[in-house]
């Protein structure tokens, strides 16, 4: 039974290239979050779908950073163009429900990203 | 907005103690309230919730958690801890009906053999 598949796992980049964070939700869960997780301010919500629908990006730092959901099996976070404080893991999680009322989200492995 | 307060970033413990790791948290109203824990290169996963009931949770690995409506707390804890406990712990907290988790900034517990 696969979990949440994110990629890649690792990315090096230099500052001012596009970053592209794939994730691949659990099928059948409805709602996707987008998190980040650095060590001065913890774990971050950027933005979150539901149904392939962008339901709260008040998350998300800055215009350089866009999320989409093309279909229900599929998501990216891009960063165009990338900033060493970009710097980073990057979780995708998804839930068959709000999270908020299971109170499970699945998280993926995490792509971990750094900005030269 | 809701915030989450861990106290400790690192806990060092030898096997066999016991733990207890704090969270505390900041909103009014009804929440709901969670652990998760990271291990070593592997993702999060739920450890334990509570929504309602019984403010005593037991979740997995034989860890549990108690709910202070009047602390606004919901501390983790296990007697007997063991090597394979090292991991990273992750209080969670959600008004109830809303559909995401404000997380606290995790807690680091490495257990020495």
């Amino acid at each position: 039974d696969a979990g949440v598949i994110q990629s890649p796992r690792h990315e090096v980049t230099e500052m001012g290239q596009e970053v592209t964070l794939r994730c691949k939700p659990i099928s059948g869960h409805d709602y996707l979050f987008w998190y980040r997780q650095t060590m001065m301010r913890g774990l971050e919500l950027l933005i979150y779908f539901n149904n392939n629908v962008p339901i709260d990006d008040s998350g998300m730092p800055e215009d350089r950073f866009s999320a989409k959901m093309p279909n229900a099996s599929f998501s990216t976070l891009k960063i165009q163009p990338s900033e060493p404080r970009d710097s980073a893991v990057y979780f995708c999680a998804s839930s068959p429900l709000a999270g908020g009322n299971t109170g499970e989200l699945f998280f993926g492995e995490g792509s971990r990203l750094t900005v030269l | 907005a809701q915030s989450v307060s861990q106290h400790n970033h690192h806990v060092i413990l030898s096997e066999a103690a016991s733990l207890e790791l704090g969270c505390n948290y900041s909103y009014g109203g009804t929440v709901n309230l969670f652990w998760y824990v990271q291990y070593p290169g592997q993702h999060l996963q739920l450890l334990l919730k509570y929504f309602s009931g019984d403010p005593l949770v037991k979740g997995i690995k034989g860890f549990e958690a108690e709910f202070i409506k009047s602390k606004f707390s919901f501390n983790l804890r296990k007697p007997s801890v063991q090597w394979s406990d090292t991991a990273e712990y992750f209080c969670a907290v959600t008004p109830s009906g809303y559909s995401t988790l404000t997380f606290g900034k995790g807690t680091m517990l490495l257990v020495s053999p």
